[in-house]
C-alpha cells in the first residue's frame, strides 16, 4: 500500500528564515510521481512541482526548492527567506501508474510566517 | 495555463434539500476529474473519480446514491449531495487532469457547503 507521511503538523517561522517541509512515502511500485501543492487560506490547491520517480536531480525554482532522496523515500521542500504569504498548508502527495494516477496526500503541514 | 473553476464558492442549504456543485475545467479538456472533501485542518479525502460519459468510481465508504457525480462534457463535472444533512457540512474540491497530461491533477477553488 501506498503512504505519505508529513510528519510536522505545524511549523512556525520569522519571516526571512529558511523552512524545510518533511515529506517521507512509501510505495512498492518503482514507477510513481510526487507533488507538492499549496493551499492557502482562501482553500484552493496550488500545484508546486511534480517529481517522476526516475529523476532524482533536485529542482530549485525562486525561493523554493525540492530534495528528492530515492534512498530515503524523501521528497522535502525548502523555502528559503520565507515570507508573510508563504503562510499556507503545504500537501505533499504521491500517484502511482498501476493505480490509475489517484493521488494520496499526507497529512498536510501548516506553516505561519510570522513578521 | 490549467484553471480548474467550480460554482457556487459557497452554499448555505436546509437539511434535506440537494445542492448541486459543479467542477470546470476552463482552458483544457478532462476526460477524468475527481472529488474530494477536506474537514477542519485535515486532508484530502478523495470520494470519487469521474470520467466522461461513463458511470464514477467511488471510493469505499461513499454512498454514490448520497453523492450523484455526472461528467457529461470533456469539460463539466457535477457532484449533487442528495437530501443534505448537517454531517454532509464540508468543503469540497474538485481536481481534473489534462488529457494530455495524465500525471497531475489541478484543482479547483472549492466549494464551502453548510447545511442547517
Amino acid at each position: 500500500a501506498q503512504k505519505v507521511t508529513q510528519a510536522q503538523t505545524e511549523i512556525s517561522v520569522v519571516e526571512k528564515e529558511d523552512v524545510t517541509l518533511d515529506c517521507v512515502y512509501e510505495t512498492r511500485d518503482t514507477t510513481y510521481y510526487l507533488f507538492w501543492y499549496k493551499q492557502p487560506p482562501s482553500g484552493e490547491l496550488v500545484f508546486l512541482i511534480r517529481r517522476n520517480s526516475f529523476d532524482e536531480q533536485n529542482e530549485i525554482s525562486g525561493r523554493y526548492s525540492w530534495n528528492f532522496q530515492k534512498s530515503t523515500s524523501s521528497f522535502n521542500f525548502t523555502i528559503t527567506a520565507s515570507q508573510v504569504v508563504d503562510s499556507a498548508v503545504y500537501f505533499c502527495a504521491l500517484s502511482m501508474v498501476f493505480v490509475g494516477n489517484m493521488l494520496t496526500f499526507g497529512g498536510g503541514t501548516r506553516l505561519m510566517v510570522k513578521p | 495555463g490549467a484553471v480548474v473553476s467550480q460554482h457556487p464558492s459557497r452554499v448555505i442549504c436546509k437539511s434535506g434539500t440537494s445542492v448541486k456543485i459543479e467542477c470546470r475545467s476552463l482552458d483544457f479538456q478532462a476526460t477524468t476529474m475527481f472529488w474530494y472533501r477536506q474537514f477542519p485542518k485535515k486532508s484530502l479525502m478523495l470520494m470519487a473519480t469521474s470520467n466522461e460519459g461513463s458511470k464514477a468510481t467511488y471510493e469505499q465508504g461513499v454512498e454514490k446514491d448520497k453523492f450523484l457525480i455526472n461528467h457529461a462534457s470533456l469539460t463539466l463535472s457535477t457532484l449533487t449531495v442528495t437530501s443534505a444533512h448537517p454531517e454532509d457540512s464540508s468543503f469540497y474540491i474538485c481536481s481534473a487532469r489534462r488529457d494530455r497530461d495524465e500525471e497531475t491533477q489541478y484543482f479547483g477553488p472549492g466549494t464551502r457547503l453548510l447545511v442547517l
